[in-house]
């Protein structure tokens, strides 16, 4: 596709369930990066992955947060028993390398009630 | 440890007035990135430039330049001649040489009225 594609684009659950949210990068991005912005706050780090291995998950906040990509391209976010601090919008970015510009998507908002 | 810091939350300014808004840095790193995006109401954060730490020139591109100055450690943003349609949050972002993660400022929102 032309951009980063996020879906869904809202989501909506209960606190204690299970969500997952997927992101489809830029065709040929190699370099895949997962980031969580709450309200009025810049966007924070959360995994990284170059190819299908995750270089760097020293952003994911606890054991609840999974993150896979399989087959080097989509990634799934995965979090369990949500909470309602789990609210926000999560980011999803690609890039050609590791120095180079990252191309964010639309988001998906995430509200845990 | 990397940090940004966008000292102004908001500016508000009326059409066709040029506008600067500041980015301040920290890092260890002597190779780093810098990055402005903006993100307008959409919410989509779009790219607009990105500098290495080895490159101080100034850069222009339109309305929009960029002033970067290592003595100082910032990265700050001028809009020429405002236009409505430059109201959004922007952004200014690091990264370090050594590593992936990408770190953001809070950001700045910037109101461009009539």
């Amino acid at each position: 596709g032309a951009g980063v594609s996020q879906t869904p684009s809202n989501k909506v659950t209960e606190k204690g369930k299970y969500v997952e949210l997927r992101c489809d990068p830029i065709s040929g991005h190699t370099a895949l990066y997962w980031y969580r912005q709450s309200l009025g706050q810049g966007p924070e780090f959360l995994i990284y992955f170059q190819g299908t291995g995750a270089a760097d998950d020293s952003g994911l906040p606890n054991d609840r947060f999974f993150a896979v990509r399989p087959e080097g391209s989509v990634s799934t976010l995965k979090i369990q028993r949500t909470e309602r601090g789990d609210s926000a919008v999560y980011l999803c970015a690609s890039s050609s390398g590791r120095v180079t510009e990252a191309f964010f998507g639309q988001g998906t908002r995430l509200t845990v009630v | 440890a990397q940090k940004v810091t966008q000292a102004q939350t908001e500016i508000s300014v009326v059409e066709k007035e040029d506008v600067t808004l500041d980015c301040v840095y920290e890092t260890r790193d002597t190779t780093y990135y810098l990055f402005w995006y903006k993100q307008p109401p959409s919410g989509e954060l779009v790219f607009l430039i990105r500098r290495n730490s080895f490159d101080e020139q100034n850069e222009i591109s339109g309305r929009y330049s960029w002033n970067f100055q290592k003595s100082t450690s910032s990265f700050n943003f001028t809009i020429t001649a405002s236009q409505v349609v430059d109201s959004a949050v922007y952004f200014c972002a690091l990264k370090e040489g050594s590593n992936y993660k990408l770190t953001f400022g809070k950001g700045t929102l910037l109101t461009v009225n009539p």
